[in-house]
């Protein structure tokens, strides 16, 4: 069984640009939710994602925003960059119903 | 506002101590309830979890937690803690519907060997 996997693992941008993060979720599991995870902080939650749908969202900015596709795997889109999104972003999936989450191991962004 | 207050940041103890990290928790209705681990290079996995029921849990490598609804919290527990414990430990509760979970800031657990 593969777990939750995210790509890329490291990645660099500059203030004001773009950039797309994506996930794969664990076999069996439809519901994919999105932390940031600031040095020294606990993860943050972004939103989560049911059956396509954005099943919730938590306290971000609408320039986070995020895709679920018919396979489960996810997308955060993240626009108009600023150094503070610096971070770990992670990827959690879960199966229906069951409150219990998978994390994968993250994508660390830097914004210069 | 909803919240998790884990009251140690940093925690050093040598191996065969016995280990307590607290969490308290600001959240309204049905919980559950989480303890996170993350080990040194590797990601956040699940330790143990409370959803019903017996208030004292146990998860995985001898760690335990215990859920006092009076008192808002979920406190880990290990009688005698090991090198490899040496990780960042969360704590996290959600509702029960489970969409959104709060993590706490974390605790740094070093273990000397």
């Amino acid at each position: 069984e593969t777990g939750v996997t995210q790509s890329p693992t490291h990645l660099i941008k500059t203030r004001g640009q773009q950039v797309t993060l994506r996930c794969s979720s664990q076999s069996g599991h439809n519901t994919v939710s999105w932390y940031q995870q600031a040095l020294g902080q606990g993860p943050q939650f972004i939103f989560q994602y049911y059956r396509e749908e954005e099943n919730g969202r938590g306290n971000f900015p609408p320039r986070f925003s995020g895709l679920q596709f018919p396979n489960y795997s996810s997308e955060l889109n993240v626009n108009a960059l600023e150094l503070d999104d610096s971070a770990l972003y992670l990827c959690a999936s879960s199966p229906s119903g069951i409150n219990e989450q998978f994390f994968g191991p993250g994508t660390r962004l830097t914004v210069l | 506002a909803q919240s998790v207050s884990q009251h140690n940041h940093h925690v050093i103890l040598s191996e065969a101590a016995s280990l307590e990290l607290g969490c308290n928790y600001s959240y309204g209705g049905t919980v559950n309830l989480f303890w996170y681990v993350q080990y040194p290079g590797q990601h956040l996995q699940l330790l143990l979890k409370y959803f019903s029921g017996d208030p004292l849990v146990k998860g995985i490598k001898g760690f335990e937690a215990e859920f006092i609804k009076s008192k808002f919290s979920f406190n880990l527990r290990k009688p005698s803690v090991q090198w490899s414990d040496t990780a960042e430990y969360f704590c996290a509760v959600s509702n029960t519907g489970g969409f959104k979970t709060i993590f706490g800031a974390g605790t740094r657990l070093f273990v000397k060997a």
